[in-house]
């Protein structure tokens, strides 16, 4: 059974940039994969921040940006604001119809 | 603007059904496949099932397989069969959007399964 991976907490200091990871627990994770990155607030449905990759869903600030970051997808969070403080999750297409999520990220900005 | 709204759930004792609906609105719904993905409390994502949008192919996660079907007409459903404590969760209804991704949810329904 495929595992994808993502840090369990992340902190980050108001202004500053982190990079929250995506990844397998036995291979790399490429375009092919089609990672998306969700938002979600407290009590709140996710939101969609990034699909395939690195497009940014309509209405999401530019400060927000995907990537792959060496065998790993990154979403970025550049001048991260007291509002980002959220869970964050990817999901991975692994093919035949099948996706799966990550376990999640707490971003904390402090 | 693309609105979809998920209905049916509830209390539900193990070993029952339950039918869960999402009516969708704000765009083409024959065009597009969707999704149910599920969130135990406290707990993180979980990707059920998704239908092409012609209904012509169906999958899903190994822990739901054979309990449960998606299927569509105009509305989406997921018939939840032998239901289990484990199966407690909301359940959002997802739009597949291009990129085989995720892009538009619902607000969830409750489906908590107790005796």
């Amino acid at each position: 059974q495929t595992v994808v991976t993502q840090e369990p907490s992340f902190s980050v200091s108001p202004g500053g940039t982190v990079t929250l990871t995506c990844g397998l627990d036995s291979g790399s994770v490429s375009t092919g994969y089609y990672p998306t990155w969700f938002q979600q607030t407290p009590g709140q449905a996710p939101r969609t921040l990034i699909y395939s990759t690195n497009t940014r869903s309509s209405g999401v600030p530019d400060r927000f940006s995907g990537s792959i970051l060496g065998n790993k997808a990154a979403l970025t969070i550049t001048g991260a604001q007291a509002d980002d403080e959220s869970d964050y999750y990817c999901v991975l297409y692994m093919g035949s119809g099948i996706w799966v999520f990550g376990g999640g990220t707490k971003l904390t900005v402090l | 603007q693309v609105q979809l709204v998920e209905s049916g759930g509830g209390v539900v004792q193990p070993g029952r059904s339950l039918r869960l609906s999402c009516a969708a609105s704000g765009f083409t719904f024959s065009n597009y496949g969707m999704h149910w993905v599920r969130q135990a409390p406290g707990k993180g994502l979980e990707w059920v099932a998704v239908i092409w949008y012609d209904g012509s192919e169906k999958y899903y996660a190994d822990s739901v397989k054979g309990r449960f079907t998606i299927s569509r007409d105009t509305t989406l459903y997921l018939q939840m069969n032998s239901l289990r404590a484990e199966d407690t969760a909301v359940y959002y209804c997802v739009r597949l959007g291009s990129g085989w991704t995720l892009d538009y949810w619902g607000r969830g329904t409750l489906v908590t399964v107790s005796s």
